[in-house]
Parts: C-alpha cells; sequence; structure tokens
C-alpha cells in the first residue's frame, strides 16, 4: 500500500513555463513533507519542504503547497529552466512515537523542461 | 570531502554470497538512514539510526539485512545470502537532527549500485 503516491511518471514543460508536479498522501498522521531532486547516478538532493502547519512555502522558482484536507501537496517551479530536467520526489515524514523519523517517498516524477 | 560517501559504487555479486555496503555520513550528523530504490519504485526505507538509541530496523526486508553503526560515525549494511531481488540502489543519507524539522534534510550520498548475477 503506497502511502505517497505521484501519479505521473513524468512530465514534460516548455522553458520559461510553471512546472506543477503533484503528490498525494493517505497517511494522516504524516506532519512533514519535502521534495527532493535526482540526476541520474546521483543521489537526491533537497529542494525544499512544508510542515503541516503551513499551507504554503517559498524557496526562490520553488513553491511548494499543502493542502491538508485533501491530503494533497505539489511543486511549483516558476520559470522552468533545462537544468530543472531531473527526476522529482515526493517524502513525508512522521513522529512514529518511538522518537523515529522515517522519509515515505513517492515513485517519482520525471520532469523535462524543454528548450 | 564534505558529503555522504559510499562505497563500492557498483557492486556485482553471485546469488548466495554475501556483501557489505559502506557509508560514511557527513560529520556531526547524529541521524544514519539507509534507503533502496529498486528499478521503476520510489525510495524504500531500510534503517534509521539515531545517537545511542537503538536503531529502527522496521524497514529491513527480511533477516538477510543487517545494519551497524560503529561510533556514531560509518556504517555497514550486510546482505546475507543475496538473492536477486536484492539488485537495487542502495542509498545512505545522513541529517544533523532527526526529522521532521522545517530547514533540516537529509543529505544523501550518490549510492551503490548492487547487483545480483
Amino acid at each position: 500500500d503506497q502511502q505517497v503516491k505521484q501519479n505521473s511518471p513524468s512530465l514534460s514543460v516548455q522553458e520559461g513555463r510553471i512546472s506543477i508536479l503533484n503528490c498525494d498522501y493517505t497517511n494522516s498522521m504524516f506532519d512533514y513533507f519535502l521534495w527532493y531532486k535526482k540526476y541520474p547516478a546521483e543521489g537526491p538532493t533537497f529542494l525544499i519542504s512544508i510542515s503541516s502547519i503551513k499551507d504554503k512555502n517559498e524557496d526562490g522558482r520553488f513553491t511548494v503547497f499543502l493542502n491538508k484536507s485533501a491530503k494533497h501537496l505539489s511543486l511549483h517551479i516558476v520559470p522552468s529552466q533545462p537544468g530543472d530536467s531531473a527526476v522529482y520526489f515526493c517524502a513525508a515524514s512522521a513522529d512514529s512515537g518511538a522518537g523515529s523519523y522515517q522519509l515515505t517517498f513517492g515513485k517519482g516524477t520525471k520532469l523535462s523542461v524543454i528548450p | 570531502g564534505a558529503g555522504v560517501s559510499q562505497s563500492p559504487s557498483n557492486k556485482v555479486t553471485e546469488k548466495g554470497k554475501d556483501v557489505e555496503l559502506r557509508c560514511d555520513p557527513i560529520s556531526g550528523h547524529t541521524a544514519l538512514y539507509w534507503y533502496r530504490q529498486s528499478l521503476g519504485q520510489g525510495l524504500e526505507f531500510l534503517i534509521y539510526f539515531q545517537g545511542n538509541s537503538a536503531p529502527d530496523k522496521s524497514g529491513l526486508p527480511s533477516d538477510r539485512f543487517s545494519a551497524e553503526r560503529t561510533g556514531g560515525s560509518v556504517s555497514t549494511l550486510t546482505i546475507q545470502r543475496t538473492q536477486q531481488e536484492d539488485s537495487a540502489v542502495y542509498l545512505c543519507a545522513s541529517s544533523l537532527n532527526p526529522l521532521p524539522s522545517m530547514n533540516t534534510e537529509a543529505f544523501f550520498g550518490q549510492g551503490t549500485r548492487l547487483t545480483v548475477v
């Protein structure tokens, strides 16, 4: 049972336009959400995060929106650049109560920004 | 370097053999995580170490998998009697503090690609 779902395996966007990557989750205990970017043959790199007490977090061209009632978050990249082409992973974590924190990842969305 | 270092970067092993994967976290990071990514799948949590606390082993898929973290720094993931379904990229990550916390993220190594033939 996938607790974090990225239903679009791939997305193509024209350079300069907005990229919107979506993520849905099922576990209502999740209270912290992160986006990671991954280039081929490299480990994931952190992009942006959001706590469940907020509904928006912005960092330069990247904005993450959280809709708790819908258990949905999205990453907006504006404007998209060719260097943004990568696989984007949505991740979520919850306090397990035992003091340990796991990240549960989605399967990723491959973004291609076309020059 | 200052990042998370994993070795080897690639490992091909015969079915039934044991393998050891190494992770050097970022100095001073108290939390260390192992994940794996199988083909076409997302990252799957395996095990988590935090300071001197007992590790969270809830993600280990079978008793053939074990991990240790010596001196609160270097970690070794051991897979005994490897099977073909163990083939994956094994990723190690470390963070300064346990998640979740705003502005605390996990830094990943580039992974070890394990192929069991």
